[in-house]
């Protein structure tokens, strides 16, 4: 089946201890990307990535990496969450035709 | 820039009526546009796409939207609404040649008994 699995699925954690969300895709997907939700403000872009070893800034990327060693994952990470960047978090992947992206089921993060 | 505009962050209607949630866009070339829905606890779904064919398109679930440039508008709707279609739903627009999806903040619909 056709997927973008991301995970966890939920996790809680505490200000400034380092965390990574991974992401996998096994469409053979150029694009992916990483998008935070949060209430009245839809979806927003973090970072994306056009192919391996191409990485680039979204709309909110402070205080966030990733990195793109591989066609098929792209994780996130947060060197030193802080409480602001509590959201859901959703990856995306697309290939190159440019008629839409598939979207894993989200990371609820929560920063104490 | 490109842009998403949902007019409306609730939408409520009765069971069997029309739907229609509003999206207008602005984009300096020929977009690529896009209508996802959310369930609660859920990633988010494609519904339907327009990407310069038909300017009406037929989603799923019996969704549909027509892409109107003289009015750089997206609408969605749907004739006649069930329980099952209460969700939050996103209109998105990605410009030809670029990879990137601009999400507008979304409608929530509620439908009533």
């Amino acid at each position: 089946e056709a997927q973008v699995t991301q995970n966890p699925r939920y996790l809680i954690t505490v200000t400034g201890k380092k965390l990574t969300v991974t992401c996998s895709q096994n469409m053979n997907h150029e694009y992916m990307s990483w998008y935070r939700q949060d209430p009245g403000l839809g979806l927003r872009q973090i970072y994306y990535s056009m192919n391996v070893e191409v990485t680039d800034k979204g709309d909110v990327p402070e205080g966030y990496k990733v990195s793109r060693k591989e066609k098929r994952n792209f994780p996130l990470i947060l060197e030193s969450p802080s409480p602001n960047q509590t959201s859901l978090y959703f990856c995306a992947s697309s290939s190159r035709d440019g008629y839409g992206y598939t979207f894993g089921s989200g990371t609820r993060l929560t920063v104490v | 820039a490109q842009s998403v505009t949902q007019l409306g962050s609730h939408v409520s209607v009765s069971e069997g009526a029309l739907v229609l949630l509003r999206c207008n866009y602005s984009s300096s070339v020929p977009p690529y546009l896009f209508w996802y829905v959310q369930y609660p606890n859920q990633g988010l779904q494609l519904l339907l796409k327009y990407t310069s064919a038909a300017t009406l398109v037929k989603g799923i679930n019996g969704f549909e939207a027509e892409f109107k440039k003289s009015e750089t508008s997206f609408h969605l709707t749907k004739p006649s609404a069930h329980m099952s279609d209460a969700a939050e739903y996103f209109c998105a627009v990605r410009k030809g040649g670029s990879e990137k999806l601009v999400f507008g903040k979304g409608t929530k619909l509620t439908v009533n008994p």
